[in-house]
């Protein structure tokens, strides 16, 4: 079974504050993704990865920046949080069948 | 602009009733269609997909309809069940983005006994 794990599934944080989300798979896959979910607008794509060192940018990157350095390793940063990046953050990694994707447990960010 | 809709943020069923969950999409060149399960503190899990050549995709209880002409795709459980309580993603992958999957706002279905 396709492992995908997130360091942290409950973090609160300051306005100003640095966060790193960290996601690290055990498949070998080569793209990962970072989602963020809010009620009633879905999945948001924020950054991907097709390889390491390589990112692009999803629909909603603002705010946000990536790190690809190890090919199971997938890290989001918020340089300086702020309140309106409360949410469910969301890693993935896209496994062989078209269009499949492995999430993890996901990390619920509160940015007081 | 929103992609792929899901109108229904909600929907209540009866236990082995039949539960039909719709999402719109707007562009064509959407290339594969998937539904994913999320219940409360988990990731979504993949269910069932369907490729833009076909039409229909079965899988046990759970069927995918495609309707290429109208942009439209449904999901129907049958018969439903108290555990397919949870919310219910549909998704789209465009032809060249990499895997890149576009998702809809959700709707939670909830079966009552």
């Amino acid at each position: 079974d396709v492992k995908v794990t997130q360091s942290s599934r409950y973090l609160v944080k300051r306005t100003g504050e640095k966060v790193f989300l960290e996601c690290v798979q055990d498949m070998d896959h080569e793209n990962m993704f970072w989602y963020r979910q809010d009620p009633g607008l879905g999945l948001r794509l924020i950054y991907f990865s097709y390889d390491v060192k390589m990112k692009e940018k999803g629909d909603i990157p603002e705010g946000y920046s990536v790190s690809r350095e190890k090919k199971e390793r997938f890290s989001l940063i918020l340089e300086s949080a702020s309140t309106n990046q409360t949410s469910m953050y969301l890693c993935a990694t896209k496994g062989y069948q078209a269009g499949e994707l492995f999430f993890g447990e996901g990390s619920r960010l509160t940015v007081l | 602009d929103q992609q792929v809709k899901q109108n229904s943020p909600s929907l209540s069923v009866q236990e082995g009733r039949i539960s039909i969950l719709n999402c719109d999409y707007t562009n064509s060149m959407f290339d594969y269609f998937l539904w994913y399960k999320k219940y409360p503190a988990e990731g979504p899990t993949f269910l069932i997909s369907i490729s833009s050549i076909k039409d229909k995709n079965e899988d046990g209880r759970f069927t995918v309809f495609l309707n290429k002409s109208a942009k439209h795709l449904s999901l129907h459980i049958v018969p439903s069940q108290p555990g397919d309580s949870a919310v219910y993603f549909c998704a789209a992958r465009g032809g060249n983005q990499g895997g890149k999957l576009i998702f809809g706002q959700g709707t939670e279905l909830s079966v009552k006994p």
